[in-house]
């Protein structure tokens, strides 16, 4: 069965103190892994999306990686509006097409 | 464009009561997803259509919950009768490629 686990549930932070979020997955075959942000009371947004193990991609103070088994999403240097919970999604090969797996989520507290 | 819209925004029913909630997707998207987010289960995926097309209902929990897309601009949820533990926040998503776009959801609480 796919799994999808996100590590911490929940981090604080002082403003400028950089850290790792982690997602872990399990699935027969990634056709991809997605990066959410979400704000209380709102949809969540989309952030990237990682295809192959040793993909990058940075927006602003975020940068995510991916490997075989899990994927990172830096946060270097974060600011208050960086507070949110984070999600993480994988895309199996072996499921129904456009089948999304959510974790749980990290939730990210920055304070001044 | 306005992004996904969903309406009602908030829904306080009764048990037993009939709910629907609507989705207009992002002009141009060909797919569109129904998700159910609580504390315990988080995001949960109940539906997706294509093309208008109802692909994946595996996840539609019961007879209970139905879901409609007659047209690429407007999809329905319908939960009938409602329970206490249907109460949660639904998403719809829209998407053309793998990123899927959501809308800000309906709280809906079932008393």
């Amino acid at each position: 069965e796919d799994q999808v686990t996100q590590s911490p549930e929940a981090l604080r932070l002082q403003e400028g103190e950089s850290s790792s979020l982690n997602c872990s997955y399990t699935v027969s075959g990634l056709r991809g892994l997605f990066w959410y942000r979400q704000d209380p009371g709102k949809g969540p947004e989309f952030l990237f999306t990682l295809y192959s193990a040793g993909e990058e991609k940075e927006k602003e103070r975020l940068k995510a990686t991916l490997t075989k088994k899990e994927s990172f999403l830096h946060i270097t240097a974060p600011k208050p509006e960086d507070s949110a919970t984070y999600l993480c999604a994988v895309q199996d090969y072996g499921g129904s097409q456009g089948n999304l797996i959510f974790g749980k989520g990290t939730k990210l507290s920055v304070k001044p | 464009d306005a992004g996904v819209i969903q309406s009602p925004r908030h829904e306080v029913t009764e048990m037993g009561q009939e709910v629907t909630l609507r989705c207009k997707p992002i002009s141009g998207h060909n797919s569109l997803f129904w998700y159910r987010q609580t504390m315990m289960r988080g995001l949960e995926l109940l539906i997706y259509f294509n093309n208008n097309v109802p692909i994946d209902d595996s996840g539609m929990p019961e007879d209970r919950f139905s879901a409609k897309m007659p047209n690429a601009s407007f999809s329905t949820l319908k939960i009938q009768p409602s329970e206490p533990r249907d109460s949660a926040v639904y998403f719809c998503a829209s998407s053309y490629r793998a990123e899927q776009y959501f809308g800000p959801g309906t709280r809906l609480t079932v008393t």
